[in-house]
């Protein structure tokens, strides 16, 4: 059974730049079906897609984030990752890393990553 | 780019009411359409993909229609585990819009 789990440090300081890693066990990261994304949530808030990354290297990022963010994936170690630059008090929030696919939507969730920018 | 509105933005209803969410696109979405929920504290969990079909394991008091710009997520008999908000999301083409969510609660 495939399962996601997100890793990073939970503390960055303002104008830094938050880095955090997926890591994908029980199914393979290569799949030409399905994109790897990113999706955040600020404390007491609603969901924000933020992008994904598929075919080993195509990018689809939330325009309102675009000239922050990088996705990338190493398949050799079956991760994929998220860096957000110049970071900002609104960006702290629970970060969720994703599978999806263009049918079924996305079905398959890591488990969350909080990060405090402070 | 493409809005998602949901309403209501909460609701409170019985134990074995009918509870209905809306959910509208800003432009038509064809059926690219998705529900999830999330329980207090918990992590989202997909629901309903392609506006109507029921994720694998989600019990089928859950339902889903609609098509172009109006969809609706239906719970026929609202149980006390079914607290939790509600979120639509289109996924026809990037960025794949969230609506605001809606909250349920037991009365």
């Amino acid at each position: 059974q495939l399962q996601l789990q997100e890793s990073g440090p939970g503390l960055e300081k303002p104008s830094e730049t938050l880095s955090l890693t997926c890591s994908v066990s029980g199914g393979s990261i290569s799949s030409s079906s399905y994109y790897w994304g990113w999706i955040r949530q600020p404390p007491g808030k609603g969901l924000e897609w933020i992008g994904f990354i598929y075919n080993s290297g195509t990018t689809y990022y939330n325009p309102s984030l675009r000239s922050r963010v990088t996705i990338s994936v190493d398949m050799s170690k079956s991760q994929f990752s998220l860096k957000l630059s110049s970071v900002t008090a609104a960006d702290t929030a629970e970060y969720y890393c994703a599978r999806a696919h263009r049918y079924y939507a996305m079905d398959v969730w890591g488990q969350g990553t909080t990060v405090i920018v402070s | 780019d493409i809005q998602m509105t949901q309403s209501p933005s909460s609701l409170s209803a019985s134990v074995g009411d009918r509870v209905t969410i809306t959910c509208r696109a800003s432009q038509g979405i064809s059926n690219y359409l998705a529900w999830y929920q999330q329980k207090p504290g918990k992590v989202p969990k997909l629901l309903i993909y392609a506006a109507s079909t029921l994720q694998s394991g989600v019990p089928s008091r859950f339902s889903g229609s609609g098509s172009g710009t109006d969809f609706t997520l239906t719970i026929s008999s609202l149980q006390p585990e079914d607290v939790a908000t509600y979120y639509c999301q289109r996924y026809n083409s990037a960025p794949w819009t969230f609506g605001q969510g809606t909250k349920v609660e037991i009365k």
